[in-house]
């Protein structure tokens, strides 16, 4: 079935330096894509989203792009800071559930001082 | 309210018994959705509720899996002789009708005994 990945489950970042999350997605059909933080005990924070006709979307430090030939989003944060620490799931909407998400399984973000 | 609420936040339960979980979308939210998170893992897709239709109920696992939305409102998700591979955490998350966004709620964690 269709199925939506990440190309490293843990990444290890110091306190100020840039991240860069990869997600690898497969379905064509997908044309929306987010990207939400999820913290220990809690539900998933939305952070981000992005619609298939744009390649480049921009929040507060933080930045996604959409790559569509190759299938590949990514989740930039600058400047990361220790409240950034957390998984952090992409998402998209191609399943066969309709609107129902299909979450990657996660990337656990470690900043350090 | 200000966003998605859930309860109980924690369910402790033996094997064979029935289980009720609640969902508070936010206000005006037409969608709703239930997610299913195992240890470490990505979502899992279990219903979706849109308006007055018919609902998506092709990510339910089991026919001990069950639903309703009363009043387009509140959802009670319902898990018949619970088993242990139910263990989980059962996130709620709505959507307003013009937004592809889903917001989560903070979750319920069962655990099956």
């Amino acid at each position: 079935g269709e199925s939506v990945g990440l190309h490293l489950p843990t990444l290890s970042v110091q306190e100020g330096d840039n991240s860069i999350i990869n997600c690898a997605y497969s379905n064509s059909a997908s044309d929306y894509f987010i990207w939400y933080k999820q913290e220990s005990g809690k539900g998933p924070q939305f952070i981000i989203d992005i619609r298939s006709n744009m390649d480049k979307r921009q929040g507060q430090r933080v930045t996604v792009l959409l790559n569509k030939t190759v299938k590949h989003l990514s989740l930039q944060i600058a400047a990361t800071q220790p409240g950034d620490s957390a998984v952090y799931f992409c998402a998209e909407n191609g399943s066969n559930s309709g609107y129902a998400l299909n979450f990657g399984k996660g990337t656990s973000l470690l900043v350090t001082p | 309210g200000a966003g998605v609420s859930q309860s109980p936040s924690n369910k402790v339960t033996e094997k064979g018994k029935d289980v009720e979980l609640r969902c508070d979308p936010i206000s005006g939210h037409t969608a709703l959705y239930w997610y299913r998170q195992s240890l470490g893992q990505g979502l899992e897709f279990l219903i979706y509720f849109q308006g007055n239709s018919a609902p998506d109920k092709s990510g339910l696992p089991s026919d001990r899996f069950s639903a309703e939305r009363t009043g387009g409102s509140v959802s009670t998700l319902t898990i018949q002789r619970t088993q242990q591979e139910d263990s989980a955490v059962y996130l709620c998350a709505s959507s307003s009708p013009s937004l592809d966004t889903q917001y989560f709620g903070p979750g319920t964690r069962l655990t099956v005994l």
